[in-house]
């Protein structure tokens, strides 16, 4: 049973590039959960969703950033016109029900912005 | 929201027994996590807890104060491997029980 998947592991973008991170959660997980983690720092919670629901995106800075989990495919977590303050590792977890305490997490997609 | 604080960073040799506090306020305490992060790695489930008391898995074992806001997570015959980072995360009663995450404590164990 494959676990969450990331990709890309890394990704490099210029200032002002649009980064795309995609999230394939475990199989049977309908919930994914992204994250950043800036060094030194702990994870900080960014958006949860659903398929094609919204559900908490109270941690998703206001603008430039994006979130979806679309009916069929993977969650994009989606970053515009990106800035040196955005490098960072990103990462998706997922888990089976809302109510679920564990969750699965990716490997993480470390983004650099040059 | 929750304040949530552990110690930076934490040495100890091979072998030997360690253990990680962690510290939390919180308004609605609903589960306290524990997670192991080896460096440019994601981030692995060790333990739960919700109810007071200890929890033993193997060599890990985390406990539990509600009343004053407490954990541990104790790690016993330290092993070379168990360098990595141990990330605490508590959950709160309202919203959507997402766990907020303290910083992590670096462990380095010593041969």
């Amino acid at each position: 049973n494959a676990g969450v998947m990331q990709n890309p592991r890394h990704l490099v973008r210029r200032r002002g590039q649009e980064a795309r991170l995609r999230c394939s959660p475990m199989k049977g997980h309908s919930h994914v959960y992204w994250y950043r983690q800036l060094p030194e720092e702990g994870l900080k919670f960014m958006v949860y969703l659903q398929k094609e629901n919204i559900i908490d995106e109270s941690g998703m800075p206001k603008e430039r950033f994006s979130a979806e989990f679309p009916k069929e495919g993977p969650s994009i977590l989606r970053i515009q016109q990106v800035v040196r303050g955005d490098s960072a590792a990103y990462f998706c977890a997922s888990s089976p029900t809302d109510a679920s305490y564990e969750q699965y997490f990716g490997p993480g997609t470390r983004l650099t912005v040059t | 929201g929750q304040n949530i604080d552990q110690p930076t960073e934490m040495t100890a040799t091979e072998g030997a027994i360690v253990q990680i506090n962690c510290t939390y306020q919180t308004s609605g305490f609903n589960g306290l996590f524990w997670y192991q992060q080896h460096a440019g790695e994601a981030p692995t489930f060790l333990s739960y807890n919700v109810l007071d008391g200890l929890e033993e898995k193997g060599r890990f074992s985390s406990f539990l104060s509600r009343s004053k806001g407490y954990s541990y997570l104790l790690l016993k015959e330290l092993q070379m491997k168990d360098s990595a980072s141990y990330l605490c995360a508590v959950r709160d009663r309202g919203g959507s029980y997402i766990p907020t995450f303290g910083r992590g404590t670096s462990l380095i164990v010593h041969p």
